[in-house]
């Protein structure tokens, strides 16, 4: 695995919006997806991890996709909340290792 | 109960010292991960150790030198510091590194600064 990219890079929302971003890592070497949340001042925090292509994962207003085949995985945030404000960072994990992205950085305007 | 700790959280240095950042873990996992988040904040994968045993080494100058002295335990000394060592350090682990399913818990982070 070479490259894992996130978009976009920041993003403001208001409150009460939904949103999403993008994960895009290559498909060759593919063990499994993991999503981290990332607030600052703090440490990651794992969301969720996704293995099968067509997988869905949803924790409360979160919810995350993986197509495998394409190489991307969606996040998404229903009614977009101040405290959704973080970092959210991906990582796909191939034989041993895992490559993170750079992260969407998300925040939420009251 | 803190997961997985670090010490220091901040370190600051000259350039030419050498140093040695903690790690501990008290969640029973096998596996123990140093990463460096560079300036583009980055998280790039340094080290990892599974019972104690290296199993990922990075293209990092062997002036970084992990040590486990046991599976709770990952320590990263570094030699003769140098300026773009200036980076955050975040440990972390995993139940296994055999299980891609496994979520790894990070540590707070430790500020290097080298001047």
């Amino acid at each position: 695995i070479l490259n894992v990219e996130q978009s976009p890079q920041s993003l403001h929302v208001q409150e009460g919006d939904s949103t999403n971003f993008t994960c895009s890592f290559p498909s060759s070497n593919f063990y499994a997806l993991h999503w981290y949340r990332w607030e600052t001042a703090k440490s990651p925090e794992a969301l969720f991890v996704m293995t099968l292509n067509g997988d869905e994962k949803k924790k409360g207003r979160i919810s995350a996709t993986l197509n495998t085949k394409e190489g991307y995985s969606y996040l998404y945030i229903k009614g977009s909340q101040p405290e959704d404000s973080a970092t959210y960072l991906c990582a796909c994990r191939g034989t041993y290792k895992y490559i993170f992205g750079t992260g969407t950085r998300l925040k939420v305007l009251a | 109960d803190t997961a997985v700790s670090q010490t220091p959280k901040y370190l600051v240095t000259q350039m030419g010292n050498d140093k040695s950042i903690k790690c501990e873990q008290n969640l029973g996992h096998d596996t123990m991960y140093w990463y460096k988040q560079d300036s583009k904040k980055f998280l790039k994968i340094m080290f990892s150790y599974n019972n104690k045993e290296l199993i990922i080494n990075e293209t990092v100058p062997n002036r970084f030198s992990p040590k486990s002295p046991d599976k709770a335990h990952l320590n990263l000394h570094i030699n003769s510091l140098e300026l773009g060592d200036s980076a955050v350090y975040f440990c972390a682990s995993s139940q296994n590194i055999g299980t891609a399913t496994y979520e790894q818990y990070f540590g707070p982070g430790t500020r290097l600064t080298v001047t």
